[in-house]
């Protein structure tokens, strides 16, 4: 079992759907969660960060965070095509609020269609 | 501008040949790593450091060396590079402040090892 998981894809919405995007993870130790976009070409950039269980949310991003089923997911609400990227899930492994060592699932493709 | 820089951009070598890949920050980040990106296993971390001459391993150590003299500096040393090490790869820095999460990637460096 891979330490963090996510469906590579692609993933295609219609414009102006809800994308939705998950990842599961098996350290159960884990605190920090954090969601990356990347463009094709491009370096990562962060979006989103998440610590507690329960939804946070940022402009059109939510992530959501259920420890017990070890599941973190993000959510973009009124996908743009502009959107269109991978989104990179990371999992701290040391368990603490600061960044160590970061396990990064695989990416899920995105495809905002028009 | 806040920014992470790389250097070189695209590297070339042989087998054995060491050298070595630069990254600067400019934010007065404590945190800095080193990452590596490759077709179907996604983003791994090499190394990271917390503070100046804080390091530690990070998934994908081996084969690669990393110091931390001062705090904007954090170059890659590969003392004996091989083909398997043939990837693209990324240096960041991260910020945790005040509940916000700052995070920078350097623009990626390509490196082929023949």
């Amino acid at each position: 079992q891979k330490e963090v998981e996510q469906n590579s894809g692609p993933l295609s919405v219609p414009e102006g759907a809800i994308a939705s995007l998950n990842c599961t993870y098996s350290d159960r130790g884990s605190q920090s969660f954090f969601w990356y976009r990347q463009y094709s070409g491009k370096s990562p950039e962060l979006i989103m960060s998440i610590y507690s269980n329960g939804d946070k949310e940022d402009g059109r991003f939510t992530a959501q965070l259920n420890k017990a089923s070890q599941y973190v997911s993000l959510l973009i609400r009124d996908s743009q095509p502009s959107d269109s990227a991978t989104y990179l899930c990371a999992v701290n492994k040391l368990g603490s609020s600061n960044t160590g060592k970061l396990i990064f699932g695989q990416g899920t493709t995105l495809q905002v269609k028009p | 501008e806040a920014q992470v820089t790389q250097n070189p951009r695209y590297l070339i070598t042989v087998t054995g040949k060491k050298l070595t890949v630069t990254c600067s920050q400019n934010m007065n980040h404590e945190y800095m790593s080193w990452y590596r990106q490759d077709p179907g296993l996604g983003l791994r971390q090499i190394y990271y450091s917390m503070n100046v001459e804080v390091t530690d391993k990070g998934d994908v150590p081996e084969g690669y060396k990393v110091s931390r003299k001062e705090k904007r500096n954090f170059p890659l040393i590969l003392e004996s590079p091989s083909p398997n090490q043939t990837s693209l790869y990324f240096c960041a820095s991260y910020l945790r402040a005040s509940g916000t999460d700052t995070q920078y990637f350097g623009p990626g460096t390509r490196l082929t090892v023949l």
